[in-house]
């Protein structure tokens, strides 16, 4: 399995409140992807990154900013959590920018 | 919205093949189709991709018809582990990963 890691596994939390999802890779990968699953979807990409500190949106990322300043980690910042991003955030690396992705085995995030 | 349509669910018995069918029809020249799965509720795992040509590897084949508007995932010996959710995906932009609901497949003793 790729070496990839989601922290923290779970995590609930009070609406307003900002959150810190991390995604740490020791593939040495320049691609990392930040998605989220709810209930009955698929999977929708939040937002992206293409090497240190080059970043950007996907299809979902309204409320949500990312940072990556060293390669094995990318973070993903809710600045005012809300209901409506409680879902299970999955974090993907990738060599190329069209080989297969790896996926972490996920965050599940609750928001109250 | 996803660029291809799956069936919901599928059933297969263990042992044989499973056939999943993708349709996307508005595939552009230099859009990939892609395959992931997911099993219950861990990250998705990939499977394979192409682009025009039928692709085989250790998992699955693929097979693309020549005017690339739909494809087949084929797994040639359906184990009781294949079950999960199966996602063709056609992607030709780094942000362009649409997941769709996917085939809910179901291998049966």
């Amino acid at each position: 399995d790729a070496g990839i890691t989601q922290s923290p596994r779970h995590k609930v939390t009070e609406t307003g409140t900002p959150v810190t999802l991390r995604c740490h890779q020791t593939e040495n990968h320049r691609y990392m992807y930040w998605y989220r699953q709810d209930p009955g979807h698929g999977l929708r990409l939040i937002h992206y990154s293409y090497g240190v500190k080059d970043t950007d949106k996907g299809e979902v990322s309204d409320g949500y900013s990312v940072s990556r300043s060293k390669t094995e980690d990318f973070l993903l910042t809710l600045e005012s959590a809300t209901s409506s991003q409680t879902s299970v955030y999955f974090c993907a690396i990738s060599e190329s920018a069209f080989n297969e992705q790896f996926f972490g085995p996920g965050t599940r995030l609750t928001v109250l | 919205d996803a660029k291809t349509t799956q069936p919901p669910s599928m059933d297969c018995a263990e042992g044989r093949a499973a056939n999943l069918p993708c349709n996307h029809s508005t595939i552009s020249g230099n859009e990939y189709v892609y395959w992931y799965r997911q099993i219950h509720s861990q990250g998705p795992q990939y499977i394979i991709h192409g682009l025009k040509n039928n692709e085989t590897n250790e998992m699955a084949s693929l097979i693309i018809t020549e005017d690339r508007k739909s494809s087949t995932l084929i797994l040639p010996h359906a184990t009781l582990r294949d079950t999960a959710v199966y996602y063709c995906i056609v992607r030709g932009a780094l942000n362009d990963m649409r997941f769709g609901a996917g085939t809910r497949l179901t291998v049966k003793p």
